[in-house]
């Protein structure tokens, strides 16, 4: 199975600022990735698919990118509501499989 | 505007069975991929398994962890997709989400809001 790493597994950011997680995954899995925001309680949200599409709806400020093995999601300027866990995602081939998330924090 | 509510989580024994469904709407089941993720408590986000869409004849794939315990079925007259779990473990104690792709790609789109299954004695 692919596996995908996160980093950082957390991290305390300030309103305003800009953020960068990555993923990498241990082997090549074309552009076959996404990105999910996830609040306590609450299902995952799909913001980035095709690891640089946009999802419908989701703010502008969010944006991925990367192929291969590495990806970066980027949050240009946070909101008070950005403040969740985040996941990448492969699909490339299966299992599928999910990084372990990345908690961002105030 | 699509729809997903899972139902049939509870209580079950170790070495039980439950079934969980869920009620699709708002789009064509038959067009699309069909997966199940799991959150065990204070967890991340484990991927199950998955039905393809009927252009590719419905066939499924399975994380080694419940691959000949789980069986994901789908019934799209009734727009219903079904998670089958057998020999249940206190370790597959978890929300399981219904997803849909997304639609251009196949990963989970639409998530529905969860259902809490608990394994224990």
């Amino acid at each position: 199975a692919i596996q995908m790493t996160q980093s950082p597994s957390s991290l305390s950011a300030s309103v305003g600022d800009r953020v960068t997680i990555t993923c990498r995954a241990s082997q090549g899995v074309r552009n076959d990735l996404g990105w999910y925001q996830q609040k306590p309680g609450k299902a995952p949200k799909l913001l980035i698919y095709a690891a640089s599409s946009l999802q419908s709806g989701v703010p502008l400020r969010f944006s991925g990118s990367g192929s291969g093995t590495d990806f970066t999601l980027t949050i240009s300027s946070l909101q008070p509501e950005d403040f969740a866990t985040y996941y990448c995602l492969q699909d490339y081939n299966y299992p599928v499989t999910f990084g372990q998330g990345t908690k961002l924090e105030i | 505007e699509v729809q997903l509510v899972e139902s049939g989580g509870g209580l079950v024994q170790p070495g039980g069975s439950l079934r969980l469904s869920c009620a699709a709407s708002g789009f064509t089941l038959s067009d699309h991929y069909m997966h199940w993720v799991r959150q065990a408590p204070g967890k991340g986000l484990e991927w199950v398994g998955l039905t393809r869409n009927k252009a590719y004849s419905y066939t499924t794939e399975y994380a080694a962890s419940v691959k000949g315990r789980f069986t994901i079925s789908r019934d799209d007259v009734k727009n219903s997709l079904f998670l089958q779990m057998s020999s249940l473990k206190i370790e597959d104690t978890a929300v399981y989400y219904c997803t849909r792709d997304q639609g251009v790609v196949g990963v989970p789109g639409a998530w529905g809001q969860g259902t809490l299954v608990t394994v224990s004695s």
